[in-house]
């Protein structure tokens, strides 16, 4: 069964460090996503993607997050210049369509 | 009013009860309802999906739908301590799914 792979698994930075988290979407999705969830708390939307643009980003999604497409399998998330409170689990999403989302199993990412 | 509200527990159930997992919502514009399982460090696995009001079984599991009372919950029936897990309801507005903070399930053998 087809599914969403992310790495790496865990990611441990620096604060103010660059970090690249990559995911790989189920081959014949079009939307794609990513969430985090801080330990101990919900699974919050971070910003979704389509036809190589942003369609729909939250307020946590700011100046320092980027995403990108750079091939035809990857989608990563970019954290520029990483704060302790980043750390958390990020989610990959994806989906084909108005249907709902397939999520991969998360990076743990630590900023120390 | 938070827009998808839903009690943490945990909640500890006997092997083999019927166990009942709730969230309500403020916001009509709702328009998908999931429940997803969710492991310890693990990414939300989803275990039923439906958009009407109304009840949707799947094996042992039944996602019912009160779009009027804006109440929907999860029955899983003959629980089994592998269903121990945390259990999240979610939302689709505006193409985002919008996750209540999920309830920690415990079946005890």
């Amino acid at each position: 069964e087809p599914e969403v792979t992310q790495t790496p698994s865990h990611q441990v930075t620096q604060m103010g460090q660059e970090v690249i988290l990559r995911c790989v979407p189920i081959s014949n999705h079009l939307y794609f996503y990513w969430y985090r969830q801080i330990l101990g708390q919900k699974v919050e939307f971070l910003v979704s993607f389509y036809n190589n643009e942003i369609s729909e980003k939250s307020e946590i999604f700011d100046d320092q997050f980027s995403v990108e497409r750079p091939d035809g399998s990857n989608f990563t998330l970019k954290i520029r210049s990483t704060k302790l409170e980043d750390s958390a689990m990020y989610f990959c999403a994806s989906t084909a369509g108005t249907d709902t989302q397939y999520f991969g199993p998360g990076t743990r990412l630590t900023v120390l | 009013q938070k827009e998808v509200e839903q009690d943490p527990g945990p909640l500890s159930v006997p092997e083999g009860a019927i166990v009942s997992l709730n969230c309500t919502y403020s916001n009509s514009a709702f328009q998908y309802f999931m429940w997803y399982r969710q492991y310890s460090r693990k990414g939300p696995e989803l275990l039923m999906y439906t958009y009407s009001s109304g009840n949707k079984e799947d094996g042992r599991f039944t996602a019912q739908v009160d779009k009027s009372s804006k109440y929907i919950s999860l029955f899983i029936r003959d629980s089994q301590p592998s269903d121990s897990a945390t259990y999240l309801c979610a939302m689709i507005r505006d193409d985002k799914i919008i996750f209540g903070k999920g309830t920690r399930l415990h079946i005890l053998p």
